[in-house]
């Protein structure tokens, strides 16, 4: 069964930095390709950054470009996300996401974790 | 950056209803179009990926359609368990851009 759980949320004040990880379990994790996806609460989805299975292609979203990193462990079967100089804005769910395949081609999101609340406030 | 424009923005229908939920993509898209299922309190699950290939597992009460730029999820016979938001995405280029959601709501 396919486990994708997320960690690191939390209150955290504008102008800081935050890092997310989601371990994942039940499947080949270097196989695929993630994504970490947003949801402001009560509003839809906002994609926001993905990786390539070798880390060869990485994507942001233009509204966290240059503030966040995406990055993987293969051999820990983890992605992570640093958050940084956050905004009030960026105040959501976040969710890791497995792709159905290997490259930041045409993702599929398969497979989507509980999610991990971030909140950013003074 | 390629718009998703999702419609309605809810619905109220009957178990057994058939239900439809359109996007409508501001570009060509071709057929890069995947349809989710949220439920309040659990993970989005995939439903139709590719415009009209059901996920694997995925009841063939959902079923998705394209024409041009415009794509159709539709849900013949309604079930109790179907009372969700739905949320349209484009996989054709980055930023990879959701619809703002459709929720379906019981009559």
């Amino acid at each position: 069964e396919v486990q994708l759980v997320e960690s690191g949320g939390g209150l955290v004040q504008p102008g800081r930095s935050l890092r997310l990880s989601c371990a994942a379990s039940g499947f080949t994790f270097d196989d695929y390709a993630m994504h970490w996806v947003r949801q402001v609460p009560g509003k839809g989805l906002e994609w926001v950054s993905g990786i390539s299975w070798n880390s060869d292609t990485i994507v942001y979203a233009d509204s966290v470009k240059g503030r966040f990193i995406i990055s993987r462990d293969n051999a820990k079967n983890s992605l992570y996300v640093q958050l940084n100089s956050l905004r009030p804005e960026d105040t959501a769910f976040y969710y890791c996401v497995k792709d159905s395949w290997q490259h930041l081609v045409h993702p599929t999101l398969d497979y989507w974790g509980q999610g991990t609340l971030v909140t950013v406030s003074s | 950056d390629i718009q998703v424009t999702q419609s309605p923005s809810s619905l109220s229908a009957s178990v057994g209803d058939r239900v439809t939920i359109t996007c409508r993509a501001s570009q060509s898209i071709s057929s890069y179009l995947n349809w989710y299922q949220r439920k309040p309190g659990k993970a989005p699950k995939l439903l139709v990926y590719a415009a009209s290939i059901l996920r694997s597992g995925v009841p063939s009460r959902f079923s998705g359609s394209e024409s041009g730029t415009d794509f159709t999820l539709t849900i013949n016979s309604l079930q109790p368990e179907d009372f969700a938001t739905y949320y349209c995405q484009q996989s054709f280029s980055s930023p990879w851009t959701f619809g703002q959601g459709t929720k379906v709501e019981i009559k």
